[in-house]
């Protein structure tokens, strides 16, 4: 099946630490996007590529990093310089003119 | 800076009514417009993708429209049904950004029985 995957579904973090959340996509798309959902809000992006070994800052990058070093895949980092990093996190990909979501991560800090 | 506007925030409705959901943007130059449905917990859901140029897009009891030169789109259900239950997200996505997309904050549907 084509697709978008991410894991894990649930993730949780102490505070003060790293966390990398994992995209994966099979659609041999160029374009792969991170989005953060903060309740009751609509989606903001955080990074973006738009082909391997290419990134650039989203609307609120600050806290985080990426990686692109393979079409397929897209990582992102929370890094400890998050100053709220419990949210809901989509990350998708982009074929022509319409993006197709993955089924997201939900971090909660502790 | 492009802004995205849904209203209502929060709608009921009786299963079977027709509805329509209501999204408004303040910059014009957009290369399109899509529509997404959200269940809780979980991804987003494409449901109609709209190009600059085009006026509506229709599937099934979906319909779409799309007025650039007044900033609005509206997402019109026919026949409503409890499964059409979620939360629905419109999406611009403006020129020469990557093809990065602005959301506005949604408009959670319930239908009732």
């Amino acid at each position: 099946d084509g697709g978008i995957t991410q894991s894990p579904k649930y993730l949780f973090r102490k505070e003060g630490q790293n966390v990398t959340l994992s995209c994966e996509q099979n659609l041999n798309h160029d374009a792969m996007y991170w989005y953060r959902q903060d309740p009751g809000q609509g989606l903001r992006l955080i990074y973006y590529s738009q082909i391997v070994n290419d990134f650039q800052k989203g609307d609120i990058a600050e806290g985080y990093s990426v990686s692109r070093e393979k079409k397929e895949s897209f990582p992102l980092t929370v890094t400890s310089a998050q100053k709220n990093p419990t949210a809901f996190y989509l990350c998708a990909s982009r074929l022509g003119s319409e993006q197709f979501f993955g089924p997201g991560t939900r971090l909660t800090v502790l | 800076k492009q802004e995205v506007t849904q209203i209502p925030a929060a709608l009921s409705v009786p299963e079977g009514e027709n509805l329509v959901l209501n999204c408004s943007f303040t910059d014009s130059a957009i290369y399109n417009l899509q529509w997404f449905r959200q269940d809780p917990g979980k991804g987003l859901t494409s449901l109609l993708l709209i190009q600059s140029s085009q006026r509506e897009q229709t599937s099934g009891r979906l319909n779409a429209s799309l007025d650039k030169s007044s900033g609005r789109s509206t997402l019109y259900i026919a026949a409503s049904q409890p499964g059409d239950s979620a939360t629905y997200l419109c999406a611009v996505r403006p020129r020469n950004q990557g093809g990065k997309l602005i959301f506005g904050q949604g408009t959670e549907l319930s239908v009732k029985p």
